[in-house]
């Protein structure tokens, strides 16, 4: 079966840096996604890998390792508007999106 | 520029009444159609998708069906809601690039059934 792994909820403190780590078991890999979605809203995006290493985006990086099944994303600097559910998703062989859980990430002054 | 509409925001529904939710997409054509619910708390459950007009695929068997009128419109339907079908419903799309199919989300329909 098609899995993806991610922390049900992570705490951390404003100006902080945290890590969200995305594991996932799917038939192909043909990239990853991570979105960020606020309560009450719709998802938005926010980073693509498809190879391996880090893709750096202001305040925001994403890294992948193919051969691991492993991808994080990493906030730096932290906001209070950073308070948010953030999607792990992976296009399978069959170019579908297989999407994880979300971690919920609560921001703490 | 593409936009995605979806209508109406929030829905109040009696169980075993009927359902309509409508999604429309400007801006881009051919694209790729989804309909997903999310349980308070959960993650995205896709429910439908669509490469084509009157071409549907279901990902989950229920008392929904899906129909793909025109290219751009993907609406979602029930004869019947029952309780387990409160959530929040998103439409989204993708281009029909299969080398890189990011999703765009619209608004949301937040339905509780009571």
């Amino acid at each position: 079966g098609q899995n993806i792994d991610q922390p049900t909820e992570m705490t951390a403190t404003e100006g902080a840096i945290v890590q969200i780590n995305c594991t996932y078991q799917t038939s192909g890999f043909n990239g990853l996604f991570w979105y960020q979605q606020h309560a009450g809203e719709a998802p938005t995006f926010l980073s693509y890998n498809v190879l391996d290493g880090l893709e750096e985006k202001g305040r925001f990086s994403s890294f992948l390792s193919r051969s691991k099944g492993y991808s994080y994303l990493l906030l730096k600097e932290l906001q209070m508007k950073d308070s948010a559910s953030y999607l792990c998703a992976v296009t399978d062989s069959n170019y579908q999106l297989i999407w994880g859980a979300g971690t919920k990430l609560i921001i703490k002054p | 520029s593409q936009t995605i509409h979806q209508w109406p925001a929030t829905l109040v529904q009696p169980v075993g009444s009927p359902l309509s939710l409508e999604c429309t997409v400007e801006g881009t054509s051919n694209p790729n159609l989804y309909w997903y619910r999310q349980a308070a708390g959960r993650g995205l459950q896709l429910l439908f998708y669509s490469v084509g007009i009157g071409q549907i695929s279901s990902e989950v068997p229920q008392n929904l069906s899906a129909s793909r009128p025109q290219d751009r419109q993907f609406i979602l339907s029930s004869k019947k809601l029952l309780l387990s079908d409160s959530g929040f419903y998103l439409c989204a799309w993708s281009a029909q690039e299969i080398s890189y199919n990011e999703q765009f989300f619209g608004p949301g329909t937040r339905l509780t059934v009571l």
